[in-house]
């Protein structure tokens, strides 16, 4: 089944205490992009790779970092969380290429931030 | 399920009429608008998109209109069913990576 997996699915932290939401999708997508969504204020973009080894900021990456070794992983990193980045993630993936729009989400990771 | 968003606007409508949500962009230079449709607990879900130099464009039951004069963009849903009830966001694509979505409207539909 073609889909976008992330893990956890929720989580609890502490401020300051490092951690990884993975992110892996199986339809051999160049592209993949990480957002967050907040009560009122949709979804904003964080990060964004176009294919291995390239990525950029998108409209809120701060406090945030990526990576991208692999075609089908793209970990998102929050080397030291704090409250304002409790939240609702999804990752998503498409094809590159300018004419394609369909990205396929995967099922969110709650976060929050003590 | 998971809330994705206080205070939105709503529409509410009886089951088998058209619904009508209406998205206002903000960038000029975007070359591609987009809805999505989110369940609740789900992640968003491509529901069809219009290039920058079209003003209509169909699909299944749904037809998406762009007026780049005034910068809007809907979204119609003919015969709409229980299952469309949903938070549809639109989004516009500035550049060929980046994504910016509207805040979401909810649709109820009535049975």
């Amino acid at each position: 089944e073609a889909q976008v997996t992330q893990n956890p699915r929720y989580l609890i932290t502490v401020t300051g205490k490092k951690l990884t939401v993975t992110c892996s999708q199986n339809m051999n997508h160049e592209y993949m992009s990480w957002y967050r969504q907040d009560p009122g204020l949709g979804l904003r973009q964080i990060y964004y790779s176009m294919n291995v080894e390239v990525t950029d900021k998108g409209d809120v990456p701060e406090g945030y970092k990526v990576s991208r070794k692999e075609k089908r992983n793209f970990p998102l990193i929050l080397e030291s969380p704090s409250p304002n980045q409790t939240s609702l993630y999804f990752c998503a993936s498409r094809l590159a290429g300018g004419h394609y729009n369909e990205q396929f989400f995967g099922p969110g990771t709650r976060l929050t931030v003590l | 399920g998971e809330s994705v968003g206080l205070h939105l606007p709503t529409l509410s409508v009886q089951e088998g009429d058209n619904s009508i949500i209406n998205c206002a962009y903000s960038n000029s230079a975007s070359d591609y608008f987009i809805w999505y449709k989110q369940e609740s607990g789900k992640g968003p879900q491509f529901i069809i998109d219009i290039r920058s130099n079209m003003d209509k464009r169909q699909g299944q039951r749904v037809t998406v209109l762009l007026n780049k004069t005034v910068k809007h963009l809907s979204l119609q849903i003919a015969a709409t069913q229980p299952g469309d009830s949903a938070v549809y966001f639109c989004a516009e694509r500035p550049g060929s990576y980046q994504l910016t979505f509207g805040k979401g409207t909810k649709l109820s539909v009535i049975p």
